[in-house]
C-alpha cells in the first residue's frame, strides 16, 4: 500500500498525558499537513511542512502541541499535557510539488480519546 | 464569521437524483477550490480540483466557481446511494507565505436506494 499511513490508529489516554502520532507520507511527496477534525466539523489546518522545514503554524495551535518532521521524511505530532478539548481525530495529508500539485492525499487518522 | 460556510445537511434524496452542494466564502484571495468526500471514520478523498473560476466535468461529477459571487458547487448525477457521504469543500490562496486549506464543515448526504 503506498498511501499516507497514520499510528497508531486509535489512542485513549488520561488527561495530562503526553501522546505522539506518526504520519507516514507518499514517499515521493515533499509537502505534508497536519489536520484535527472533531464531529460535524471539517479538518482544521494545524502545520505545514516543505521537506523537513515548518513553514506553517495554525495561529490557534496551543504550544502543547509540537510537530517534526526530520530529513524530509515522517512526520510527528506531539501533544503535551493532554486536554480533554483535544479528543478529535488527527489527519495527515501529502502532496508532490508541481503545477498540478494541490492534491492533498488523506491518512486514515488517528482518533484521540482524553479521559 | 467563518472564511468558508458550508450547510451542514443531512441532505436526503432518492437514488437517481441530481444533488447540488454549495460552499460560500469570505476570502476573495482564494484561487485553488477542491470538494472531498469523507466516509464516516475515514480520511478525505479528492473528488475534483478547480482552479480560479470555471467549470470542470468528471464523470458524474460536475465542479463549478463562481468568484463574482463567492460561491462554488458541486453537483452529482444520478446520484447512487454509494454516494452517501459527507462532501467537504476546502480553499486555498495563492498568498506567498501562507500553504494552507481552509475547509468547510461539511454536508452529510444521504441517497435512498
Amino acid at each position: 500500500d503506498t498511501g499516507v499511513s497514520q499510528n497508531p490508529r486509535h489512542k485513549i489516554t488520561k488527561r495530562g498525558q503526553n501522546v505522539t502520532f506518526r504520519c507516514d507520507p507518499i514517499s515521493e511527496h515533499n509537502r505534508l499537513y497536519w489536520y484535527r477534525q472533531t464531529l460535524g466539523q471539517g479538518p482544521e489546518f494545524l502545520t505545514y511542512f516543505q521537506n523537513e522545514a515548518q513553514l506553517e503554524k495554525s495561529r490557534l495551535l496551543s504550544d502543547r502541541f509540537s510537530a517534526e518532521r526530520p530529513k524530509g521524511s515522517f512526520s510527528t505530532l506531539e501533544i503535551q499535557r493532554t486536554e480533554q478539548g483535544d479528543s478529535a481525530m488527527y489527519l495527515c495529508a501529502s502532496r508532490p510539488e508541481g503545477a498540478g500539485g494541490n492534491e492533498q492525499f488523506f491518512g486514515p487518522g488517528t482518533r484521540l480519546t482524553v479521559l | 464569521q467563518k472564511e468558508v460556510e458550508q450547510d451542514p445537511g443531512p441532505l436526503s434524496v432518492p437514488e437517481g437524483a441530481i444533488v447540488s452542494l454549495n460552499c460560500t466564502y469570505s476570502n476573495s484571495a482564494f484561487q485553488y477550490f477542491m470538494w472531498y468526500r469523507q466516509y464516516s471514520r475515514k480520511g478525505p478523498e479528492l473528488l475534483m480540483y478547480t482552479y480560479s473560476s470555471g467549470n470542470k466535468e468528471d464523470g458524474r461529477f460536475t465542479a463549478q466557481v463562481d468568484k463574482s459571487s463567492k460561491y462554488i458547487s458541486l453537483f452529482i448525477r444520478d446520484s447512487q446511494p454509494s454516494d452517501s457521504a459527507t462532501y467537504l469543500c476546502a480553499m486555498r490562496t495563492t498568498t506567498s507565505g501562507t500553504y494552507k486549506y481552509i475547509f468547510g464543515t461539511g454536508t452529510r448526504l444521504k441517497v435512498l436506494a
